[in-house]
């Protein structure tokens, strides 16, 4: 099925630095999406990426589909404390039976020092 | 807030014991997913349904069964309870069966003693 690797799975970050997750998958993905997690929460949609080489910005937060559509990350600049959290990528299975599956990163779990 | 309700916030059971999760999705939306999440692990895909069907199934356990109901609500039965299956169980709901952003639920804690 489908699997999706996401690394690093922890960052500690001072506050102000950047952090970067990376996404990466074997077969062609169609689309990915990223989810955030706070600790003590539910995952909580961030943005869906389709076109290849697609880049995405939300205020501080860059979000990148690769141009193969087999790799994707997200990028925080200068972070804050209200950037901790776990950090998930997921991906929908291509076809077959288990279409519309949607299969999540191990995540990365970000923490981040005043 | 989501709009996805997930009930109860909390159960605590016992080994053997059988439970119901219930899920209320999102106004409008058609597909319920489950999810299992473990101490520090990922989500784990349990299954989907759409419209009342079911639509894909990850590795669920035998003991585990689900269905969504023809207003849509689903609900998640867990039978023969483990230690193991303590763990928080979300639900998701999306407006298509595939491809569509999901909206998830705060989720259930369930602890089995």
């Amino acid at each position: 099925g489908q699997q999706v690797m996401q690394i690093p799975q922890y960052q500690h970050v001072q506050e102000g630095e950047d952090f970067t997750t990376y996404c990466n998958s074997s077969t062609t993905l169609s689309n990915i999406q990223w989810y955030k997690q706070r600790p003590g929460g539910h995952p909580v949609f961030l943005i869906q990426l389709v076109k290849s080489g697609e880049v995405k910005k939300q205020k501080r937060l860059t979000f990148q589909f690769g141009e193969a559509k087999k790799n994707s990350s997200l990028h925080i600049t200068a972070t804050q404390t209200t950037d901790v959290g776990t950090y998930f990528c997921a991906a929908p299975n291509a076809g077959g039976t288990s279409y519309g599956k949607l299969t999540f990163g191990q995540g990365t779990i970000l923490t981040v020092h005043p | 807030d989501s709009g996805v309700t997930q009930t109860p916030k909390h159960l605590i059971t016992a080994t053997g014991q059988r439970v119901t999760l219930r899920c209320s999705p999102r106004s409008g939306d058609l597909s319920v997913y489950w999810y299992q999440q473990s101490l520090d692990q990922g989500l784990q895909f349990l299954i989907q349904y759409y419209n009342g069907e079911e639509r894909a199934k990850g590795n669920i356990l035998e003991r585990f069964s689900a269905q969504q109901f023809p207003d849509l609500h689903s609900e998640l039965n867990l039978s023969s309870l483990e230690l193991g299956d303590s763990a928080l169980y979300f639900c998701a709901s999306s407006v298509g069966p595939a491809n569509s952003p999901l909206h998830f639920g705060n989720g259930t804690r369930l602890t089995v003693t």
